[in-house]
């Protein structure tokens, strides 16, 4: 149980277009998804908290109408990287929140964005 | 501020014993995750501790002292699929994640 998918595994896009990335919880509902990337060599910077039927939250420094989130059920997140540009490639990562005692996040295989 | 800090990285032989430690600061405090990750791949849940003492799964185990700010995580019996970044992430008094900047685990035959 608990698991999470996300699609594309990896996109190659040119400077300019956008991407969508979706995550998917596969046999449980998700209230909360976060957001996550992560770069080479470094942690995960968590961008933004997606809550199913409301804005998302994003972290300080992370431009929302770069990074539109939307979290219109239970099961699915979007992230849509508009215009993408180089230095947005990295590993992007979602996960969602479970309904264990202790808020435990179950992650998603990750999305490997190269802007070129 | 929030912080975690574990070491960049260690280097130990296939079969021995590891210990991969983990200080952490936050506002509030709602326990401690351990997770691993592989290259190019997200994490995995290893270990949840929210009170002090010891918690032991199989050839891992993870420890908690609260009043030190302290974590560890403890592996057994190295096998070289063991090589990975460890992840040490603390949940503050709002839920939220803290991450730590992850252990490479470098295991050698």
């Amino acid at each position: 149980g608990a698991v999470v998918s996300q699609h594309p595994s990896w996109v190659i896009c040119k400077s300019g277009t956008s991407v969508k990335i979706e995550c998917r919880s596969l046999d449980f509902q998700a209230t909360t998804m976060f957001w996550y990337r992560q770069f080479p060599k470094q942690s995960l910077m968590l961008m933004a908290t997606s809550n199913e039927g409301s804005k998302a939250t994003y972290e300080q420094g992370v431009e929302k109408d770069k990074f539109l989130i939307n979290h219109a059920s239970l099961t699915l997140s979007t992230l849509t990287v508009t215009s993408a540009h180089p230095e947005d490639s990295s590993f992007y990562i979602c996960s969602a929140l479970g309904t264990s005692d202790y808020n435990e996040q179950f992650f998603g295989p990750g999305t490997r964005l190269t802007v070129l | 501020g929030q912080n975690i800090d574990q070491p960049t990285e260690m280097t130990a032989t296939e079969g021995a014993i590891v210990q991969i430690n983990c200080t952490y600061q936050t506002s509030g405090f709602n326990g401690l995750f351990w997770y691993q990750q592989h290259a190019g791949e997200a994490p995995t849940f290893l270990s949840y501790n929210v009170l002090d003492g010891l918690e032991e799964k199989g050839r891992f185990s993870s420890f908690l002292s609260r009043s030190k700010g302290y974590s560890y995580l403890l592996l057994k019996e190295l096998q070289m699929k063991d090589s990975a970044s460890y992840l040490c992430a603390a949940l503050d008094s709002n839920y939220q994640l803290i991450w730590g900047a992850g252990t490479k685990l470098i295991i050698k035959p």
